[in-house]
């Protein structure tokens, strides 16, 4: 079974830093990842899904890239709004596999 | 607007059926373009992903080897008259306790997809005696 793993588990930068995340497959999954965000007490929300393709209404500080194994959700100008805990998930197949998440604060 | 709602008890004792379902209003559950799952995350964890079901009522679940606290315990079901889904975990434990989500798969051109684009409120389920 593939294994997602996010890195690192937690950060902190300042207000309009660019923040870059990891997320890992232990098996290639082509582009089949989606991001979402979760606010504090809030329902996850779709972020980016094919790697790199932005959901509707999304702010466009938010970007995707990678591919096979290894991918990268950058936000190229922190905001306040953005804290919150940043999900990964792979799709290649019918497991649908969430990665542990990357806590992002506001320094 | 689709919007989802999970509906069930808050609180479920050790070794009894957890039983929620999840209303459908804004679309239908009948839709060939979609799947439907849930999700659940226990208090200050992640995600993890329970299982879907189609619009036909097929199933597929979080493999028991890759998910030992599951371990094939979850059916999920759909009832297209009430326009909504349900799921039923057995024998539940402590281990149980989170927030249970349910969610629409995307749609790609018309076909499911397999990530979600909407996302109920949750609900809290708490197992304990």
């Amino acid at each position: 079974d593939i294994q997602m793993t996010q890195s690192p588990s937690s950060l902190s930068a300042s207000v309009g830093d660019r923040v870059t995340m990891s997320c890992r497959a232990s098996q290639a999954i082509s582009n089949f990842l989606a991001w979402y965000q979760q606010k504090p007490g809030k329902v996850p929300k779709l972020l980016i899904y094919g790697t790199s393709i932005l959901q509707s209404g999304v702010p466009s500080r938010f970007s995707g890239s990678g591919s096979g194994t290894d991918f990268t959700l950058t936000i190229s100008s922190l905001q306040p709004e953005d804290v919150a805990t940043y999900y990964c998930q792979k799709y290649n197949d019918a497991v649908l596999t969430f990665g542990g998440g990357t806590k992002v604060e506001i320094k | 607007q689709l919007q989802l709602q999970e509906s069930g008890p808050g609180l479920v004792k050790p070794s009894e059926t957890l039983s929620l379902t999840c209303y459908v209003s804004g679309g239908s559950v009948s839709s060939t373009s979609y799947h439907w799952g849930w999700i659940r995350q226990p208090p200050g964890k992640g995600l993890e992903w329970i299982g879907s079901i189609t619009y036909s009522g097929s199933t597929y679940y979080n493999p028991p080897l890759k998910s030992r606290s599951l371990k094939s315990r979850a059916i999920i079901s759909v009832d297209t008259s009430k326009n909504h889904f349900s799921l039923k975990l057995s024998s539940v434990t402590a281990a149980d306790t989170a927030v249970y989500f349910c969610a629409r798969h995307a749609s790609d051109n018309g076909d499911p997809d397999y990530f979600f684009d909407i996302w109920g409120q949750g609900t809290l389920v708490t197992v304990s005696s």
